[in-house]
């Protein structure tokens, strides 16, 4: 069964900060690695992805940074918003690869 | 619009009951999935769907069946088979019948067994 390790499970983060959760994997053949962002009651939606051809993905506050060497890609959240306050997961996926969630972390941004 | 409709939001079920989820999408996708999450954890794939007439089990299909007709619809039903049903159910859809793209899922449906 393909391993999927995310932390942190939960991250309390001061408005402006910087948050940060990772994303471990197993399986070299993903080659398809997002971040979706799910508010309490919705259906998740996709955040930011990265394909494995670059290391880093910038979109607005929202950063992914990729390490496939240490097959682990990262999050990256900068100046928090108490907007931002929702459960993010990560899904390498890819090829033949069936999808697997991480355990998701709840970020809580406070004012 | 386009996007993914289920309905209903919320649906109680008798023990013993089967009840059918409706998951109907109008992006021409051609892949289809259905996850179960329960509090505090990830999303498990249930069933999943790359094209019509065809789909095959998750890793948690004990207990749920699902059907594809139509391009456009993905029911799942949990029978009574299913142990413990109690549980926050969203489908989702993509363009490509792989795995290496963007899923857009459905506001959810929430079963609760009384």
């Amino acid at each position: 069964q393909q391993q999927v390790k995310q932390s942190p499970q939960s991250l309390i983060v001061q408005k402006g900060g910087i948050s940060i959760i990772n994303c471990a994997y197993e399986n070299t053949a993903f080659d398809y690695f997002p971040w979706y962002q799910q508010f309490p009651g919705k259906g998740p939606a996709l955040l930011i992805a990265i394909r494995p051809d670059v290391s880093e993905k910038k979109e607005g506050r929202f950063t992914i940074s990729f390490n496939k060497s240490a097959k682990q890609f990262s999050l990256h959240i900068m100046d928090s918003q108490p907007g931002d306050s929702a459960t993010y997961f990560c899904a390498p996926t890819g090829g033949y690869q069936k999808v697997t969630f991480g355990t998701g972390t709840k970020l809580q941004v406070i004012p | 619009d386009g996007g993914i409709t289920q309905s209903p939001k919320y649906l109680f079920r008798k023990e013993g009951q089967n009840v059918t989820l409706s998951c109907e999408q109008n992006l021409n996708h051609d892949a289809m999935y259905w996850y179960r999450q329960d509090p505090g954890q990830g999303l498990r794939l249930i069933y999943y769907s790359q094209i019509v007439n065809d789909f095959q089990k998750g890793d948690i299909a004990e207990g749920y069946s699902v059907s594809r007709e139509k391009k456009e619809s993905f029911p799942l039903t949990v029978t009574s088979a299913q142990k413990n049903p109690t549980a926050f159910y969203l489908c989702a859809s993509s363009l490509a019948s792989g795995w290496g793209d963007e899923q857009f899922f459905g506001p959810g449906t929430r079963l609760t067994v009384l």
